[in-house]
């Protein structure tokens, strides 16, 4: 079965601070993984790949655990406009499979 | 940067009239999706369109679903004999194809079903 699971939050974190978001993965042959964030009422928009090795963007650091079969997502420095849901989406065959997303609220 | 765009932005329908929701894939992509969420739930998978035919589908894309490509531009997802539960936000993805690539989403189309 395709799934993964994301706690739902909702995290609420001051601004400057850092916050780490989990999503556990239940299919081994998941191909590849992603972050979106997701506004309110909004499409999902691309956040960034998760590589094996971890890979960095900006504020912004991703990793696959295969062997624990997690993903994380580490936000460095949280911004008032980093406030939003963020949803770790899995693929395999050709089908994406999403969470349901945590839910994110950096207070200033 | 090029998009994926959907029409309408808002669709009120009827319960049990014909729907048809409208998507226009970035033009160099070559697999198509739908999805739909429902109000304060996850995205939840439709099906997949690659080479002119569905790849894959879910439990939810039933007989009263079909997609087309009609002329190689839009990309459409009907709903034939929609219910109240159809009521939701429907998003369309394209992905360009080769090697492991993200999909870019339309920002969807809102369906109130009465």
């Amino acid at each position: 079965r395709k799934e993964v699971e994301q706690d739902p939050g909702p995290f609420n974190v001051p601004e400057g601070a850092t916050v780490a978001f989990n999503c556990t993965y239940s299919n081994s042959a998941s191909q590849s993984f992603f972050w979106y964030r997701q506004d309110c009422r909004k499409e999902p928009k691309l956040l960034m790949s998760v590589y094996s090795s971890g890979n960095e963007d900006g504020r912004f650091t991703a990793q696959l655990n295969r062997a624990s079969q997690y993903i994380s997502l580490l936000i460095r420095d949280s911004k008032l406009s980093d406030s939003a849901t963020y949803l770790c989406v899995g693929w395999e065959g050709n089908q994406f499979y999403f969470g349901t997303g945590t839910s994110l609220t950096v207070i200033p | 940067e090029p998009e994926v765009t959907q029409t309408p932005s808002h669709q009120v329908t009827q319960m049990g009239q014909e729907v048809i929701l409208r998507c226009v894939p970035i033009s160099n992509h070559l697999y198509f999706y739908w999805y739909r969420q429902i109000l304060g739930q996850k995205v939840e998978f439709l099906v997949s369109f690659y080479n002119n035919e569905i790849s894959e589908k879910s439990e939810i894309f039933d007989d009263q679903f079909s997609v087309e490509r009609p002329d190689g531009s839009n990309f459409t997802l009907k709903i034939r004999s929609t219910k109240l539960e159809d009521s939701a936000m429907y998003f369309c993805a394209s992905r360009a194809g080769t090697g492991i690539q993200p999909q870019h989403f339309g920002d969807g189309t809102r369906l109130s079903i009465l």
